[in-house]
């Protein structure tokens, strides 16, 4: 079974804090992906990777970072946490095969940045 | 602007009775689409999904339709349970960008006993 973890389910912050948010699967998964999930609007990707060191922007990379040392470890990064990114985000992992490949998710992190 | 839309945000059924879930895309280049079940403080899971060279396909009492031409898919739950309450996420990809999913906006799902 493939388990993908999240560090906190919920944090609070302040604005203008650094947050890091960190995710691990234990599948040797090649795929990794940061999401936020935000009403009406569905699941919008942030950034992924596909192998250690790499990251690809996804649709909304605008004030976050990302960062993948180990294969299975995979961390989002708000350099200076503003309001509107009070959001939950979600981590999910897949395949690095051709084709399509299911992603699993982790439980998600509920952020609230005062 | 969204290229995968789920145009209905709730959908209430009796137990028993048939759930239809719908969404419509509009990139012609997505190929493949996938169904995802959100449970509150659970991570979506995956339920079903389809390849553009079908139109059906099935799975015990979920079945998934697929009208390219219209490009729109709906997911049917026959017969409906009070535990397949739930957010469902339509999501739609390309087999060539096999690794991306573009995800509707998701319908929350009540099933009253």
């Amino acid at each position: 079974d493939v388990k993908v973890t999240q560090s906190s389910r919920y944090l609070v912050k302040r604005t203008g804090e650094k947050v890091f948010l960190e995710c691990v699967q234990d599948m040797d998964h090649e795929n990794m992906f940061w999401y936020r999930q935000d009403p009406g609007l569905g699941l919008r990707l942030i950034y992924f990777s596909y192998d250690v060191k790499m990251k690809e922007k996804g649709d909304i990379p605008e004030g976050y970072s990302v960062s993948r040392e180990k294969k299975e470890r995979f961390s989002l990064i708000l350099e200076s946490a503003s309001t509107n990114q009070t959001s939950m985000y979600l981590c999910a992992s897949s395949l690095g095969a051709s084709g399509i490949n299911e992603q699993f998710f982790g439980p998600g992190t509920r952020l609230t940045v005062l | 602007d969204q290229q995968v839309k789920q145009n209905s945000p709730s959908l209430s059924v009796q137990e028993g009775r048939i759930s239809i879930l719908n969404c419509d895309y509009t990139n012609s280049m997505f190929d493949y689409f996938l169904w995802y079940k959100k449970y509150p403080a659970e991570g979506p899971t995956f339920l079903i999904s389809i390849s553009s060279i079908k139109d059906k396909n099935e799975d015990g009492r979920f079945t998934v339709f697929l009208n390219k031409s219209a490009k729109h898919l709906s997911l049917h739950i026959v017969p409906s349970q009070p535990g397949d309450s739930a957010v469902y996420f339509c999501a739609a990809s390309r087999t060539d960008a096999g690794n991306m999913l573009t995800f509707g906006g998701g319908t929350r799902l009540m099933v009253k006993p």
